[in-house]
């Protein structure tokens, strides 16, 4: 089956230490997104990628980067997690064609910063 | 500035009816969307309204008024399994989801 695939699910790091996160889609949607979920609150859009053109939001800090090597894959790289950025990350592609703009969610990946 | 609105949470019976409501304004607007999401997992696809009017799709349907900027979601015949947070998202102008801090839906026997 199609779909978005996140690695790991669970992931425990050390302040400070940097860690990377992992999307891949087999659905060869063009667009890609990382969001940020904390508990009770809406998504909040980190990066998108339109094919390979890269979109920061302007509110996105620094220690958050990402890589896009190609059509299937995309990275999370948080450069110094701090406490604050505990939370579940989730990674979504969509087809950007006429009338179609549902974007589809991998399971996300639960970071812990100890 | 932009803006979801919809109620943190709210409580029905199973076997029952239960119209959950969301306000917005955004810059811009591509439709709307509703989202079901069971904790500690994704949000998942439930519907997509450009056009004003009722989309029924089985025993949730979705309403839009473009001019009232307000959008429900409906859930018929609620089972336990319904149990879960409803998130509202409207898509601007960028074609960009502003999203809503969900309703946790919660279902009583």
């Amino acid at each position: 089956d199609a779909m978005v695939i996140q690695n790991p699910r669970y992931q425990v790091t050390q302040f400070g230490k940097p860690v990377t996160l992992s999307c891949s889609q087999t659905l060869n949607h063009n667009v890609m997104y990382w969001y940020q979920q904390k508990s009770s609150q809406a998504p909040k859009l980190l990066f998108h990628y339109y094919d390979k053109d890269f979109n920061n939001e302007a509110d996105t800090p620094d220690n958050f980067q990402s890589r896009r090597p190609n059509t299937s894959f995309c990275f999370l790289d948080i450069r110094s997690p701090g406490l604050g950025d505990a939370a579940m990350y989730l990674c979504a592609t969509s087809k950007e064609t006429s009338g179609s703009y549902e974007q589809y969610f991998g399971p996300g990946t639960r970071l812990t910063v100890t | 500035g932009q803006n979801i609105d919809q109620p943190t949470e709210m409580t029905a019976t199973e076997g029952a009816i239960v119209q959950i409501n969301c306000t917005y304004q955004t810059s811009g607007f591509n439709g709307l969307f509703w989202y079901q999401q069971h904790a500690g997992e994704a949000p998942t696809f439930l519907s997509y309204n450009v056009l004003d009017g009722l989309e029924e799709k089985g025993r949730f349907s979705s309403f839009l008024s473009r001019s009232k900027g307000y959008s429900y979601l409906l859930l018929k015949e609620l089972q336990m399994k319904d149990s879960a947070s409803y998130l509202c998202a409207s898509m601007d102008s960028n074609y960009q989801l502003i999203w809503g801090a969900g309703t946790k839906l919660i279902i009583k026997p």
